[in-house]
């Protein structure tokens, strides 16, 4: 069975330092993984996907992520947080592109002090 | 242009009622889902629907009723609500794998 670990709930950075927010995954197939960014009182929206090829994946808004088959990671990154990056961010983990059920972690929540 | 909406967004409504959550999607995607966000945020799956044939049904109760009248469309009917009910409901639509969400639905049940 799959799943989905985000090692801690909130997350709280500077604005203008690095963001990272850890995910890992245990799937029995290789994975397709995503990450999702939800705002207040918002849907999910897509931030990046990896699939096939290249570990490292870049994305909306400046994130990126890095596919690490070794150590069952797929962490976000970004270089320098702004205060519009403060969100619940989920990772989710899905069987390839046949496969209609996406698992998701528990959520980070960003917190970007000014 | 909204690529999956729902209806309504919010919805307050006691404990017994039936109601129903509309979703519609404009992306021309074959698959169509149904998400609880729980007061932790935790997101779980509830269904699924693939050309209008459900694919998934995660133990959810059978008060619970997804119907797909088309591909375009994934509506959920609630019967008997009860105060656990009370969360987000996200629809979501799909191509490969991508799951593109809808904007949720706040139930409260009192």
């Amino acid at each position: 069975a799959q799943s989905v670990t985000q090692l801690g709930s909130h997350v709280s950075v500077s604005e203008g330092a690095l963001v990272l927010l850890r995910c890992n995954y245990s799937s029995s197939v290789p994975p397709y993984l995503f990450w999702y960014v939800q705002y207040p009182n918002q849907g999910l929206q897509l931030l990046l996907k990896y699939t096939t090829g290249a570990t490292l994946v870049k994305g909306i808004n400046g994130f990126e992520a890095e596919f690490k088959k070794s150590e069952t990671s797929f962490h976000l990154t970004k270089p320098s947080a702004h205060m519009s990056d403060a969100a619940e961010y989920f990772c989710a983990v899905s069987e390839g592109d046949s496969s209609y059920k996406l698992i998701f972690g528990s959520g980070t929540r960003l917190l970007v002090r000014p | 242009d909204t690529a999956v909406s729902q209806t309504p967004k919010y919805l307050v409504t006691q404990m017994g009622n039936d109601k129903s959550i509309k979703c519609e999607q404009n992306l021309g995607h074959d698959t169509m889902y149904w998400y609880k966000q729980d007061s932790k945020k935790f997101l779980k799956i509830m269904f699924s629907y693939n050309n209008k044939e459900l694919i998934i049904n995660e133990t959810v109760p059978n008060r619970f009723s997804p119907k797909s009248p088309d591909k375009a469309h994934l509506n959920l009917h609630i019967n008997s609500l009860e105060l656990g009910d009370s969360a987000v409901y996200f629809c979501a639509s799909s191509l490969k794998g991508e799951q593109y969400f809808g904007p949720g639905t706040r139930l409260t049940v009192t």
